[in-house]
């Protein structure tokens, strides 16, 4: 079975911080992502990455920054938290092509105080 | 980018079959349609895709409308354990290694015992 799995379950951090959530993924997949979800708005795709050093920007990228240096390692960062980046966050991974299905981590909650 | 439109909420008594609709008017002839379900305190995980042809796998099938504007999730026999946020979601390809996957809101099964 594929598994992705992000460092940390829950995360508290106060506002200024730089934040680091990271996601591995087992099955040397290419393509990875990170969504954040919150109530009423569903998932929102921050950024994805389609190969190593390759990145490109969601449809909510300011505030967040990405690292992909190894193929199974995509890495979220929060230059300056914020409260309104207090947020579930998801990592995703799968092969290239549209039919490939997304495997997702169980999320990160992240509280920015 | 192509959006779908779920209703917000559904209700089911157990054992009965389900039909989860999705409305996706904006489909381009190679976006493939992919459905994923969020169980509580769980990232989404994969359940079913189809391109123009119905689909059946062990957990659901698609039906697929000919002009592909909207699709329906069949569960045959809804269990508690169903419960969950269902997504239907376009994964579109934009060509080469790069797609992303475009998520709305989802609809919230409530399955009744």
């Amino acid at each position: 079975d594929v598994k992705v799995t992000q460092s940390s379950r829950y995360l508290v951090k106060r506002t200024g911080e730089k934040v680091f959530l990271e996601c591995v993924q087992d099955m040397d997949h290419e393509n990875m992502f990170w969504y954040r979800q919150d109530p009423g708005l569903g998932l929102r795709l921050i950024y994805f990455s389609y190969d190593v050093k390759m990145k490109e920007k969601g449809d909510i990228p300011e505030g967040y920054s990405v690292s992909r240096e190894k193929k199974e390692r995509f890495s979220l960062i929060l230059e300056s938290a914020s409260t309104n980046q207090t947020s579930m966050y998801l990592c995703a991974s799968s092969p290239p092509g549209p039919r490939s299905p997304l495997h997702f981590g169980n999320g990160t909650r992240l509280t920015v105080t | 980018d192509a959006k779908t439109t779920q209703p917000n909420s559904m209700e089911s008594n157990e054992e009965e079959p389900v039909h989860l609709p999705c409305n996706h008017s904006t489909i381009s002839g190679t976006d493939y349609i992919h459905w994923y379900r969020q169980l509580p305190s769980q990232g989404p995980e994969y359940v079913i895709h189809g391109l123009t042809s119905n689909v059946n796998n062990r957990m659901a099938s698609l039906a697929i409308a000919e002009d592909r504007k909207s699709s329906t999730l069949i569960l045959h026999r809804a269990t508690l354990r169903d419960a969950a946020v269902y997504y239907c979601i376009l994964r579109v390809n934009y060509g080469g290694a790069t797609n992303k996957l475009i998520f709305g809101t989802g609809t919230l099964l409530a399955v009744q015992p």
